[in-house]
């Protein structure tokens, strides 16, 4: 079976610092691997995925496969990227049977 | 283009009863899925559908049924309610590989 683990619960970081929320996985197959987050009162909503190699909001995920891991990153972080972050894997490839995370709560003070 | 929408918001029952929470997409999704939401836990799947007539169990189906009579609609059942039961249930939708839409959220709370 599939498992997410985020190491953190709570990352705090001061404005224009760096940051890296850690992600790893354990998926046998071809694992399909999301960041999600979650601002305060909003639903959650896609933040990027594998697949694109977009960067949003100045943030980027590389997926490593020797170490499992799919680590966020963004080199100078702002005030209103404070929210909970969910790493997820797609089961099968598909969207629709999602593993999460426990979530990492990212306070960026000013 | 109202997205993925749930209903209610907000809900408290009592122990033993029943509800309904539902849920309905406007986006010709194919796929469409229920989560709950629990501190620390993270979000973990209940049931899901890949199309109309056809339903699964996710990893905590227990005290929950679901139907998907048309594309639009995946309503969630309590049977009868339970304390553990309270939590935040979350709805989403997607289409072939594309990302998962969420709703806002059912916050319930059982006592």
């Amino acid at each position: 079976a599939q498992r997410v683990t985020q190491p953190e619960k709570l990352l705090s970081v001061f404005k224009g610092a760096p940051v890296e929320l850690k992600c790893n996985y354990s998926y046998s197959g071809s694992p399909e691997l999301f960041w999600y987050v979650q601002y305060s009162r909003q639903r959650l909503q896609l933040l990027l995925r594998h697949i694109s190699r977009e960067s949003i909001k100045g943030f980027t995920a590389d997926l490593n496969k020797g170490e499992t891991s799919f680590h966020l990153k963004k080199p100078f972080a702002q005030e209103e990227d404070s929210a909970m972050y969910y790493c997820a894997v797609g089961s099968g490839g598909s969207n629709y049977k999602l593993t999460f995370g426990k979530g990492t709560l990212l306070t960026v003070n000013p | 283009n109202a997205g993925v929408t749930q209903t209610p918001k907000f809900q408290v029952l009592k122990t033993g009863q029943s509800m309904t929470l539902q849920c309905a997409q406007d986006m010709n999704h194919e796929y469409m899925s229920w989560y709950r939401q629990d501190p620390g836990m993270g979000l973990r799947l209940i049931h899901y559908s890949v199309g109309a007539g056809i339903t699964d169990q996710g990893e905590v189906p227990n005290g929950y049924n679901v139907s998907r009579s048309t594309t639009e609609d995946f309503p969630l059942r309590l049977l009868s309610a339970a304390p553990s039961q309270t939590s935040v249930y979350f709805c989403a939708s997607g289409q072939g590989d594309t990302e998962a839409f969420f709703g806002q959220g059912t916050r319930l709370t059982v006592v």
